[in-house]
This record gives structure tokens, sequence and C-alpha cells, in this order.
């Protein structure tokens, strides 16, 4: 069976660093590729960026100075760390797998406060 | 970037009402989009993708259409479950992008 899941913390403080976990299970990190995806409250989906299945990795532009995204395949495991968080990066995180985003974890709220 | 432009942004429809939601591409993505779900509190989940294919488990009611770089997602006889919001998705190519979505709610 597909899984992913999220895990990291609930709240992080204003300019520091998120950093998240997606541990998947059911398929392998070297067939499929995982994308980040979030969802600030009440408004629509924003790309954040994938781990490609060979090992490459390619960003949202609005985020790239910000953002990365790194993986451990022994682990099955794929990380997104993102510095310089604002009150604005406060939202629902999610990795899905893809090309189809057929599988989604249960998603990570997070938010920025101090 | 390809740009998604989805709508309607809201829709109030009546039960066994016939539902279309389109997407309109900014340039070819061939058969690269899906359609998704969100239910109040859920993660998206996948009902059609390649443009027309209806992922597994997916009621028929669902369909998936394209003419051009104009996508639809078709309802037909909605039910009360098929509330919540629908975004488009293009796979063509990196960065994806999302529709804006779809609030369908009954009327």
């Amino acid at each position: 069976e597909v899984q992913l899941k999220e895990s990291g913390p609930g709240l992080v403080q204003p300019s520091q660093t998120l950093s998240l976990t997606c541990t998947v299970s059911g398929f392998s990190l070297t067939d499929y590729s995982v994308h980040w995806v979030r969802q600030p409250p009440g408004k629509g989906l924003e790309w954040m960026g994938v781990m490609w299945s060979g090992g490459s990795t390619a960003y949202n532009s609005a985020l790239k100075s910000r953002l990365s995204i790194s993986r451990d395949t022994s682990k099955s495991q794929v990380f997104l760390k993102m510095n310089s968080l604002q009150t604005e990066d406060t939202a629902i995180y999610y990795c899905t797998r893809g090309g189809i985003f057929d599988y989604w974890g249960q998603g990570v709220m997070v938010t920025v406060s101090s | 970037d390809i740009q998604m432009t989805q709508s309607p942004a809201s829709l109030s429809a009546s039960l066994e009402e016939i539902v279309t939601i389109t997407c309109q591409a900014s340039q070819d993505i061939g058969n690269y989009l899906s359609w998704y779900q969100q239910k109040l509190g859920k993660s998206p989940q996948l009902l059609i993708h390649s443009a027309t294919s209806l992922a597994d488990g997916v009621p028929s009611r669902f369909s998936g259409s394209r003419s051009g770089t104009q996508y639809s997602l078709k309802i037909n006889r909605l039910q009360v479950e098929d509330t919540g919001i629908y975004y488009c998705l293009q796979h063509y190519s990196a960065p994806r992008t999302f529709g804006g979505g779809t609030k369908l709610e009954l009327k």
C-alpha cells in the first residue's frame, strides 16, 4: 500500500528554518518523484518543489532562494528545508507522489509565529 | 511558467444537475492535466489524470475532456458528496502549476 506521511514542528518562529520530513512506503524513491505542495489557510494549492527519482531537484522560482529538498533513499525519506520563514509561510504542507500526484500525505500544519 | 486559469471560482448547483469546471492552459501541455477534489480538512484526491482518464475508485459520473489548451471536468448528476473544492494541475513541466480552484456547493 502506498503511503506518504509528513512530519515536523507545528510552530516555527519568524526568521527561523522549517524542516519537514516526508516518509514514504509502498514505492521506491528511485522509481517515483516526490513533490512538496503547500496550502495557506483558506487559500489554494501552491507547488513548492520536487525531488526527482534520479536525485535532482526543481523549485518554485518564488521560493528557490530559501528552499532545499533532499532525500535519504535508504530510509525512504524526502526532506524539505526552508529558511527565513515569515507569517505568510503559515500553511499546511503536503508531500505527494509524482508524476500525477496520485497519493498524498495527510499534511502537516505549520504556523509561523513568535 | 505555465499558467492555469480555472473557472468559475465558485459554483452553486442542485442535486442531479450537470456541472462543468474548466481550466485554460497558457501553452500546450498535451494531456498532462489532472483534476483533484479537496474536501474540508482533507488532502486533495485525484479524480482524473491524463486529461480524460478516471482514477481508480472514482465514480463514473466524473469525466474529463480536452479541446486544445482548454480542459474540462464534468460531473453528471451532482451528488451531495461532490461538494468541495476542485483543482486542476498541469504536470507537463516544472514548475508544476495548479488552477486557482473552484468551490462547489449545493444549491
